[in-house]
């Protein structure tokens, strides 16, 4: 079936290093894209196609693939990465588009 | 500077219709998809569709196929997110998201529209 699947939550120290994952058989032919949405505001794109984060998101966002699991990486995560993480990409037919479910990211 | 602003807040009741809009500036509305986003209270994102403004072309989510309708106004830029009928269960925030260049990801989102359904 189309869907794709993400942690709930993850937690990671200040300043280290979290590598938040995404698993759908869509993503064998689509890269992930990613948000950040953090309470009460609109999501932001943070990284799209093979790893290209637009422009004012900070070079510690990073992504990557590896067969049916997408991946972003914040290295050095700081205090106002805490936020939910979602990926994001075609389904298998590329007529529509999925969510995962999210990720809560807290930085301890 | 590309802008995607939304309607206002809505509270309707049951089986009352509804109309909420994205009205897009700072770049060619008719070039880009328009897609729309349910946010369900505490709940993550859910994709509803999407809407070609050039000739208003629209994919629905399976899932919500015939719940809900899109349409486009070129003439003033604006995208629409139609319901007939609302129940309870369309309590959520909606987002409308300009897909962006080679159809890769969504790259502008608005600020969100908090519809509210109860009796």
């Amino acid at each position: 079936s189309s869907q794709l699947t993400q942690d709930p939550a993850v937690s990671v120290a200040l300043g280290q290093t979290v590598r938040l994952t995404c698993q759908g058989d869509s993503l064998r032919s689509y890269y992930a894209n990613w948000y950040q949405q953090k309470p009460g505001q609109a999501p932001v794109l943070v990284l799209f196609g093979k790893n290209i984060r637009p422009s004012g998101i900070p070079d510690r966002f990073s992504g990557s693939r590896s067969g049916n699991t997408a991946s972003l990486t914040i290295s050095g995560a700081q205090a106002e990465d805490e936020a939910d993480y979602y990926c994001n990409s075609r389904d298998t037919s590329g007529d529509i588009w999925l969510f995962g479910g999210g990720t809560k990211l807290t930085v301890l | 500077e590309v802008q995607l602003e939304q309607s206002g807040g809505e509270v309707k009741k049951p089986g009352e219709s509804l109309k909420i809009s994205c009205k897009t500036s700072g770049y060619t509305f008719t070039s880009y998809w328009i897609a729309w986003v349910r946010q369900m209270p505490g709940k993550g994102l859910e994709w509803m569709g999407i809407v070609f403004p050039g000739d208003s072309d629209t994919r629905y989510s399976p899932s919500l196929q015939g719940q809900v309708s899109m349409s486009v106004d070129k003439s003033i830029s604006t995208a629409y997110l139609h319901w007939r009928s609302l129940k309870a269960s369309d309590t959520a925030i909606y987002f409308c998201a300009r897909q962006g260049d080679y159809g890769v990801a969504f790259d502008y989102w608005g600020q969100g529209t908090l519809v509210t359904v109860s009796s």
